[in-house]
Formats: structure tokens, sequence, C-alpha cells
């Protein structure tokens, strides 16, 4: 089963808009990631983030984590048309060298030209 | 270009068969993981090799089982198929060290008639 919950499902904006996606989980975590999906492709690494951090920036994306309501957002910011992909939020548990990613149910971003 | 390879990019068999994913990690990775993505179980984690041997297990049947091998590639063996086992398959890896993002390879297609 799925740990993480996205919302929304799908989101359409213009050209140049941001886009925020949210993440909810259960568990606790070690980390947060996030991931892109260009359609029927490998998974991308986006941005990751420790439990112990609250806000993190990588070029015109900001994911902020909400440990206390186990949630985190990613904002793209002056969103493109090659930003259409789906979006994906993974809680990460790690114990040894083990590590289990389990990743949530994606959000469809499309971004119209 | 992840630098994770897997082969055949596109598998077409009969229910009941068996087939055989394989997945090459990127150089000096020795984590590799294999994942199921299908439009009704999302993206499901599925098995860890950690260095040869098995280090953490998520939703995979018993008709399916995986390996790693000395110089580190991995094969995900399923038998038995089903229609249901129709989904894109993927592997990918991780260095213990350093950042904890994994490495998606292009994924594997099983289309099961």
């Amino acid at each position: 089963s799925q740990q993480g919950e996205e919302d929304p499902q799908a989101l359409s904006i213009q050209e140049g808009e941001n886009a925020t996606m949210n993440c909810s989980y259960k568990t606790s975590i070690n980390n947060l990631q996030w991931y892109r999906q260009n359609s029927g492709r490998g998974l991308v690494h986006l941005i990751l983030i420790r439990s112990n951090e609250r806000e993190k920036h990588s070029g015109r994306l900001r994911v902020t984590l909400d440990t206390s309501k186990k949630s985190s957002s990613l904002l793209i910011t002056a969103s493109r048309a090659a930003d259409t992909a789906s979006y994906f939020c993974a809680t990460d548990v790690e114990w040894g060298s083990a590590r289990q990613l389990t990743f949530g149910s994606g959000t469809q971003l499309t971004v119209l030209p | 270009d992840s630098g994770v390879t897997q082969t055949p990019k596109h598998l077409i068999t009969a229910t009941g068969q068996r087939v055989t994913l394989r997945c090459s990690p990127r150089s000096g990775d020795l984590s590799v993981y294999w994942y199921q993505q299908s439009l009704d179980q999302g993206l499901q984690f599925l098995i860890q090799y950690y260095n040869g041997e098995e280090r953490a297990k998520g939703n995979i049947l018993e008709r399916f089982s995986a390996q790693q091998f000395p110089d580190l590639h991995s094969e995900l063996n399923l038998s038995s198929l089903e229609l249901g086992d129709s989904a894109l398959y993927f592997c990918a890896s991780s260095s213990r060290l350093g950042s904890y993002e994994q490495y998606f390879g292009p994924g594997t297609r099983l289309t099961v008639t």
C-alpha cells in the first residue's frame, strides 16, 4: 500500500504560474524525497529534505516539511511547459543498509504554453 | 541518462510464463531496488539488495524473486505470470554513502496476454 497521498491528483496551470503539490504520509520517516516522471519514463530525483529540516530550496523548487502534521509540499515557481510531468513524494525509512522508499500516488502537472 | 540500464525495454508474454528482467546499476552503487508501477497500484517497492544480499522487502509476490550478482547487476524473476502482472518494472540504484537519492533506470514494460 502507498504511504503518501498527494493532492491534487491533477493540476493544470499556465506557463509562468506557480504550482504547488501537497503530500501527506502516515509513519515516521528519515527523510522525504520528491521525484519527477515524464510519461512512461524512469523517475528523476528532484530534492530531498531531511526529517529535521523544515524548508529546502533547489533552483525553482521549494520543499517544506511539517513532521508534526506528517505533510510536505513542493512548490515549482515560474513554471515552464517542460515541467509537465507527474510528481511523486516518497517517504524514506532507513535501518542500517536497508532502506525503503514508499511513493505517493502522484500529481499530474500540466503546464500550458 | 541516470547511468542505470535495464533490459529488455519491452516484453510481451503469455499467462503462466516466466520472465527475467535485468538491471545494471550505476558504477559504484551497491544498492539495487526493484519497483512495480501499474495504473491501479501505483508505484510499489518490491525488494532491495545491497552488495549481493537481500536487505528490504516490500510488496513482492511469492511468484517473484530477485538476486544481485557479484558484479552487482540484478535480475528480477517473475513466474506463473498473470494478466495483473502487466506493469512497468523499474530498477533503481543508490550509493550508501553521501546522498540518498535513488537513480532510476528507464524501466521494462511487461505485457501479459
